[in-house]
C-alpha cells in the first residue's frame, strides 16, 4: 500500500488532455512540494513537475501539475502516442521521514 | 551534462550481500544529496535512502532500514549501498538519482543496475 494514492490506469487519444490525480495526507503532501515522474519502458524515470507545478528544463508546457492541499494533479495537454508510460507523484513524509511515491498511472494513449 | 553510472549489480543468493556503486560525473558531486531507489519487477518506484551532501545526515525506508547503507565518497564522486541479509523480495533495478539542489527531490536518474536475488 502507497502512502500516495494513484489511479492504476488512466487513457485518452492523442491530442486530446489527461489527468492523473495523487492523494495524500497532512505530513506528505499536505506539508511538502510535490513533484512528477515519467517512466517508459526500459528507460530511467525522469522528472517532469517538481516544486508543485515547476517544469524543468525540456520538460514541455504540455505537462503542468497543480496542488490542492493534499492532493496533486497532473494534467498532460495534446497527447501523443510517445507520452504512453507510468506516472509516478512523489514528495517527502516528514511524519515518515522519507520520500514516498505514488503506487503508479499507467497511461494508455489510445 | 549530469552523468550517473551504477554499477556492481548482478546474481546472489538469498541471503548474501552486494554493494552497489554510482559513479557521478558532470556536476560537482560533493554538493548535492543524493538517492537509491529501486523498481521491482512489475512493480512501482520504491525509494530506499537518501544521504546529504557531506554524508552526515542518512534517511532510510522502513523495507531496508537495519540491511542497506547508504554512503559517499566525495572525493571519488561516487555513491555506494551495501545491502545485506537479501532475499528474493531485494529482486529490481536499482537507480541511483542526485537531488534537486538542497531539495528532497531526485531530479537526475541514472540507467539503473539489476539485482537478482535466487538460488
Amino acid at each position: 500500500q502507497s502512502v500516495l494514492t494513484q489511479p492504476p490506469s488512466v487513457s485518452a487519444a492523442p491530442g486530446q488532455k489527461v489527468t492523473i490525480s495523487c492523494s495524500g495526507s497532512g505530513p506528505n503532501l499536505g506539508n511538502n512540494y510535490a513533484s512528477w515522474f515519467q517512466h517508459l519502458p526500459g528507460r530511467p524515470p525522469k522528472l517532469l513537475i517538481y516544486d508543485n507545478n515547476k517544469r524543468p528544463l525540456g520538460i514541455p508546457d504540455r505537462f503542468s501539475a497543480s496542488k490542492s492541499y493534499t492532493s496533486v494533479t497532473l494534467a498532460i495537454t495534446g497527447l501523443q502516442t510517445g507520452d504512453e508510460a507510468d506516472y509516478y507523484c512523489g514528495t517527502w513524509d516528514t511524519s515518515l521521514d522519507a520520500w514516498v511515491f505514488g503506487g503508479g498511472t499507467k497511461l494508455t494513449v489510445l | 551534462e549530469v552523468h550517473l553510472v551504477e554499477s556492481g549489480g548482478g546474481l546472489v543468493q538469498p541471503g548474501g550481500s552486494l554493494r552497489l556503486s554510482c559513479a557521478a560525473s558532470g556536476f560537482t558531486f560533493s554538493t548535492y544529496w543524493m538517492s537509491w531507489i529501486r523498481q521491482a519487477p512489475g512493480k512501482g518506484l520504491e525509494w530506499l535512502a537518501n544521504i546529504h551532501d557531506d554524508g552526515r545526515e542518512t534517511y532510510y525506508a522502513d523495507s531496508v532500514r537495519g540491511r542497506f547503507t547508504i554512503s559517499r565518497d566525495n572525493a571519488e564522486d561516487s555513491l555506494y549501498l551495501q545491502m545485506n541479509t537479501l532475499t528474493a523480495g531485494d529482486t529490481a533495478i536499482y537507480y541511483c538519482a542526485r537531488h534537486i539542489l538542497y531539495q528532497w527531490t531526485p531530479s537526475d536518474w541514472g540507467q539503473g543496475t539489476l539485482v537478482t536475488v535466487s538460488s
